[in-house]
């Protein structure tokens, strides 16, 4: 295990549902990061916390909204999606974003599918 | 623009034979680059770290190169086991606004008896 867990590890929702995705770290770690990753496509990077605080967000549709309650707790709210927002949904998390040599630690990530 | 290109897409190899995966990246200015494993229904997990002065790093049967000048890196991989089977997945760090990753594609390997 890498320190990092997410829950659920699936999720099925319709169009219309509201639905939250739970990423902890148990590293200290204060950068928290999620991604999406999509079949045969590279990870792409959605939001960046560091130290709390939201410093990335990477032109992500206003229907993925994301909150950082604490360092060890990062959650994505998710509502009204799409189809084409099926894909897995990776969270990580760093020493520090700024680091030159962070490496990040991903959990197992969550596989969701809109229907 | 700033791209990470991995070769091959996928690979099939026989138990205990050896293989060499390809990443070519334009990243700039280079920071560093990482090769990760993801095995299927997991998340990636770093397997080497190398920054603009080191040209090789080892972690047990797998062996990464660098060679900055031409952009290029390698993931060897030596006597393979079923347990190699994965996606492994070049990423490339730029020093921009702090630290910024750019992901290749993956290739996926799979390892048969």
């Amino acid at each position: 295990e890498t320190g990092v867990t997410q829950t659920p590890r699936h999720l099925v929702m319709g169009m219309t549902n509201k639905k939250s995705l739970k990423c902890e770290q148990h590293l200290g770690h204060n950068a928290m990061y999620w991604y999406k990753q999509s079949a045969k496509k590279p990870l792409e990077l959605m939001f960046v916390y560091n130290f709390k605080e939201q410093t990335e967000n990477n032109s992500v549709p206003s229907r993925f909204s994301p909150e950082c309650p604490n360092s060890s707790h990062l959650f994505l709210h998710l509502h009204t999606l799409q189809p084409e927002d099926s894909a897995l949904y990776l969270c990580a998390s760093s020493q520090e974003r700024s680091m030159n040599t962070d490496t990040q630690y991903f959990g197992p990530g969550t596989r969701l599918t809109v229907l | 623009k700033n791209q990470v290109e991995q070769s091959p897409q996928s690979l099939i190899i026989l138990e205990g034979k050896n293989c060499t995966l390809q990443c070519n990246y334009t990243v700039s200015p280079f920071s560093n680059l990482r090769w990760y494993k993801q095995d299927t229904g997991r998340g990636p997990v770093s397997l080497t770290i190398m920054t603009f002065s080191e040209n090789t790093k080892s972690n047990g049967r797998y062996t990464a190169t660098l060679d900055a000048d031409t952009k290029q890196s390698s993931l060897h991989i030596t006597a393979s086991q079923l347990s190699d089977s994965a996606s492994y997945i070049c990423v490339v760090s730029a020093r921009i606004a702090g630290n910024q990753f750019y992901f290749g594609t993956g290739t996926s390997l799979t390892v048969i008896p």
